[in-house]
């Protein structure tokens, strides 16, 4: 069976340092990726897609960045936090182009920026 | 772009009873429409879908409906119970890429025993 792993699972930060998260999922192969971000009491805002290795495709202009060194390795990172990029950050998995469309995230990170 | 939005944002219900969420979308071509259960500190995590095709689905006490002409959908629990208790998301999408879903702002359920 198919699983995901996000870690840390929480982080504190200050304002101005480097973020690194990763995303890793086991059981598929070619996988989409996505990270996604929620805001407290608010749905999910996707940031960033992936349908391969180094393809990445980005939602919203922000603070951060994506990459996708390995097939199942996906990552968020930021060069200097903001405040405004607290949030709790998901991973999510679909099956790739022309799978099925069902959606799994992975247990999310909890980013608390200082 | 798509525009998805969730109502009511809070839900208490005795147990036993029905709760219904309801979510309208703007994008006539979006066809993939998940609901999601979230638990406190985790991720979300499917628990129902329905496409353009089907008007009505259901798994035991879990229904979702789907207007295409009114554009909602709506996500319909029977007989609730306290572990129904979570926030739950609507999401709309098109296929073949679902995973770039548009989401609700949640509605959070309480199951009062």
């Amino acid at each position: 069976s198919q699983t995901i792993h996000q870690w840390p699972a929480t982080l504190v930060q200050p304002v101005g340092s480097p973020l690194s998260l990763e995303c890793t999922v086991e059981g598929t192969s070619n996988p989409n990726l996505y990270w996604y971000r929620q805001a407290a009491g608010r749905g999910l805002q996707l940031l960033f897609y992936s349908v391969g290795i180094g393809q990445i495709s980005s939602e919203v202009p922000q603070n951060l960045s994506a990459s996708r060194p390995q097939d199942r390795q996906f990552i968020l990172s930021s060069k200097k936090l903001l405040l405004s990029d607290s949030g709790f950050y998901l991973c999510a998995w679909s099956e790739g182009t022309g799978g099925a469309d069902e959606q799994y995230f992975g247990p999310g990170t909890r980013l608390t920026v200082t | 772009g798509e525009n998805v939005e969730q109502h009511p944002s809070t839900l208490s219900v005795q147990e036993g009873d029905s709760a219904v969420i309801k979510c309208t979308y703007s994008d006539s071509a979006s066809n993939y429409f998940p609901w999601y259960k979230q638990e406190l500190g985790k991720g979300p995590q499917l628990i129902i879908d329905i496409r353009s095709n089907v008007g009505e689905k259901k798994d035991q006490r879990i229904a979702v409906t789907l207007n295409k002409t009114a554009k909602h959908f709506s996500l319909h629990i029977t007989e609730t119970q306290p572990e129904d208790s979570a926030v739950y998301f609507c999401a709309a999408s098109r296929t073949p890429n679902a995973g770039k879903s548009t989401f609700g702002d949640g509605t959070t359920l309480t199951v009062k025993p």
